[in-house]
């Protein structure tokens, strides 16, 4: 099926260290979203991103929603160890025939050395 | 406040059975989106359910089947199992169809 491209596939960084990842597509999304999903568990959403342009801060994590509406990147700052998991972008598009349907990216598994 | 909760956890079935989960969304929440997320990659988007219909489908085959309830939860359906079909399934709840979708932490399915 249909993937986002997103990248780096996997990090292995210290402690402390600022973390950055992003999602790419060939097509347009409405809304941007980044999850994490630890093993075991379903993705948990971190940030929506609505609005081309738009720069959305939760706790450490900061992402933004591209200018052509074709990427998004994320950004944690100062890595902890809880920090570890997969995250996942997903994109959304709206209007007909299209509502409700997430595209997802392979992930990118972030691995934090304390 | 409880999130989306899915039932079973767990499940081993054997080539060509039938298997049935089951789903309640969020509180507030009135829609319903099922996944199907193989090991190492992305979730991959079944279907979704709003008052009561199927709105939207995803390239699965008609093997995959689901239901709304008038309370909002969901069951998703698959018959004559392949051993393709080991997976974790995924429900996820919103408000309308087209906000951002909240996970449960999904039934593994094994198939043997």
């Amino acid at each position: 099926g249909q993937q986002l491209n997103q990248s780096p596939q996997s990090m292995f960084i210290q402690e402390g260290e600022d973390v950055s990842m992003n999602c790419t597509s060939s097509s347009i999304f409405n809304t941007w979203l980044w999850y994490k999903q630890d093993p075991g568990e379903g993705p948990v959403l971190l940030i929506a991103l609505y609005k081309a342009g738009e720069l959305t801060s939760n706790g450490r994590l900061t992402a933004q929603f591209g200018i052509t509406r074709k990427d998004s990147f994320l950004n944690i700052s100062a890595s902890i160890p809880s920090d570890v998991g997969i995250y996942f972008c997903a994109g959304l598009r709206d209007g007909s025939g299209n509502t409700g349907k997430l595209i997802f990216g392979q992930g990118t598994t972030l691995q934090v050395k304390p | 406040d409880a999130g989306v909760t899915q039932s079973p956890t767990h499940l081993i079935k054997t080539r060509g059975q039938q298997v049935t989960l089951r789903c309640s969304p969020k509180s507030g929440h009135d829609t319903v989106s099922w996944y199907q997320q193989a090991l190492g990659q992305g979730p991959q988007f079944i279907f979704q359910y709003y008052e009561e219909e199927e709105r939207q489908r995803g390239n699965f085959p008609d093997r995959f089947s689901g239901h709304q309830f008038p309370n909002y939860s969901s069951e998703l359906n698959v018959n004559a199992l392949l051993l393709g079909d080991s997976a974790l399934y995924l429900c996820a709840s919103s408000f309308r169809t087209n906000q951002p979708q909240h996970f449960g932490d999904g039934t593994r399915l094994s198939i043997l």
